[in-house]
């Protein structure tokens, strides 16, 4: 079955300092992939996505991941936090061809001072 | 201009019976998708529009769960006989084309469903 896994559910980090959040996925078949971001009471935001070309995306507030084919992963990274950063993060995947997107159970990034 | 709106922002109601969430996208946009989260879990795909139809909709659960879209706008999730297990945020969202799966999707805030 097609799933994403992420592989930390919580990470607490220090102001500052650099973070990488953790994503896989279940099929090295053919994929769009995405970062969202939820902060406290507010909705869903995309923070990034990789749809083809450069491994290397850049997305917004500093975040960027990293597409790597053959280790079906996606993780994000930034390499310096800022505590407005604490919020949840959903990776998520697309297989090409398909509607369905399969979001991973989160990461919750809390950075404190 | 206007974003993803949802109405209730929270429901509560009683188990066996029956709801209504709807569901209004950024005008415009042709594709529109459910989700539910469940707490703790990301979100789980329901269905998914693209216009009037439904192009997918092998995410709901049972036939308990039912979705239209009459218009190509507004879209309503009915749930009948609703369960405890039911309980969820259910959340919408809408992008332009979607008929590749590679447009943005932006989210609503989500209805908060609570079956006691």
């Amino acid at each position: 079955a097609q799933s994403v896994t992420q592989l930390d559910s919580q990470v607490p980090v220090f102001e500052e300092a650099p973070v990488e959040l953790r994503c896989n996925y279940s099929s090295s078949v053919s994929v769009y992939l995405f970062w969202y971001v939820q902060y406290p009471n507010q909705g869903l935001q995309l923070l990034l996505k990789y749809l083809s070309g450069s491994t290397l995306v850049k997305g917004i507030n500093g975040f960027e991941a990293e597409f790597n084919k053959s280790q079906t992963s996606f993780h994000l990274r930034k390499p310096s936090v800022h505590i407005s950063d604490t919020a949840e993060y959903f990776c998520a995947v697309i297989y090409t061809g398909g509607f369905k997107t399969i979001f991973g159970a989160g990461t919750r990034l809390f950075v404190k001072a | 201009g206007a974003g993803v709106s949802q109405t209730p922002s929270n429901k509560v109601t009683e188990k066996g019976k029956y709801v209504e969430l709807r569901c209004d996208p950024i005008s415009g946009h042709t594709a529109l998708y459910w989700y539910r989260q469940s707490l703790g879990q990301g979100p789980e795909f329901l269905i998914y529009f693209q216009g009037t139809g439904a192009a997918d909709d092998s995410g709901l659960p049972n036939d308990r769960f039912f979705a239209v879209r009459p218009e190509g706008s507004v879209s309503t999730l009915k749930i009948q006989r609703t369960e405890r297990g039911d309980s969820a945020v259910y959340l919408c969202a809408s992008s332009l084309i979607g008929t590749s799966g590679r447009d943005e999707q932006f989210f609503g805030p989500g209805t908060r469903l609570t079956v006691l």
